[in-house]
């Protein structure tokens, strides 16, 4: 059964910051990776999706990476804000699977 | 509106009841997908549409749990007597891109209660 561990499971860093979320998994078969935000009593919102073949992706001050050998992902959060605070999932998609397996998320939240 | 749409937003009901939740996938997706998210976990995966199909509910906890789609659109994802330990919030996402590069759209999700 695929694992996928998110640690740690909260984070508080003051505005300004750079940060770092951290995504484990246990099988190298991937299809590609997602992370996802998800604000209180919201639905998910993706923002970056990593192919099995590419090994980082950015977006604005996003920007996310994916080792298959190690079964890492990382999140990476530049000049963090206040609107940044929100629950991170990383979710990933097997080689021949169509759902996705999710970590328990980060919560992540920025102070003034 | 364009994003995936899902009602009611919140559900209470009684063990034992029977409950229908329902999607609205973005238009023009073909693939959608229940989830179930418990308090402080992650989504786990319910069961995965390709057009009208089922084409994998493996992730259906049990016979109580049932979805359907029958033209291909909106889905609604069926609970006969309903367990307290059914609570949670009900994820529902669309896809149209087939291949490494497809992403999943959430919608709000319905918040279930059982009491």
């Amino acid at each position: 059964k695929q694992e996928v561990t998110q640690i740690p499971a909260a984070l508080s860093v003051p505005e300004g910051e750079n940060l770092v979320l951290n995504c484990s998994f246990t099988d190298s078969a991937i299809y590609n990776l997602q992370w996802f935000r998800q604000d209180p009593g919201k639905g998910l919102t993706s923002l970056l999706l990593i192919q099995s073949s590419q090994r980082e992706q950015t977006s604005g001050r996003l920007n996310a990476s994916l080792d298959k050998s190690s079964g890492r992902s990382t999140l990476y959060i530049a000049a963090s804000q206040p609107g940044d605070s929100a629950t991170y999932l990383c979710a990933l998609r097997r080689t021949g699977a169509n759902n996705l397996f999710f970590g328990t998320g980060t919560r992540l939240t920025v102070i003034p | 509106g364009a994003g995936v749409s899902q009602t009611p937003s919140n559900k209470v009901t009684e063990k034992g009841k029977y409950v229908e939740l329902r999607c609205d996938p973005i238009s023009g997706h073909t693939a959608l997908y229940w989830y179930r998210q418990s308090l402080g976990q992650g989504p786990e995966f319910l069961i995965y549409f390709q057009g009208t199909g089922a084409a994998d509910d493996s992730g259906l906890p049990n016979d109580r749990f049932f979805a359907v789609r029958p033209e291909g659109s909106v889905s609604t994802l069926k609970i006969q007597r309903t367990e307290r330990g059914d609570s949670a919030v009900y994820l529902c996402a669309s896809s149209s891109m087939a291949g490494p590069a497809e992403t999943q759209y959430f919608g709000p999700g319905t918040r279930l209660l059982v009491l």
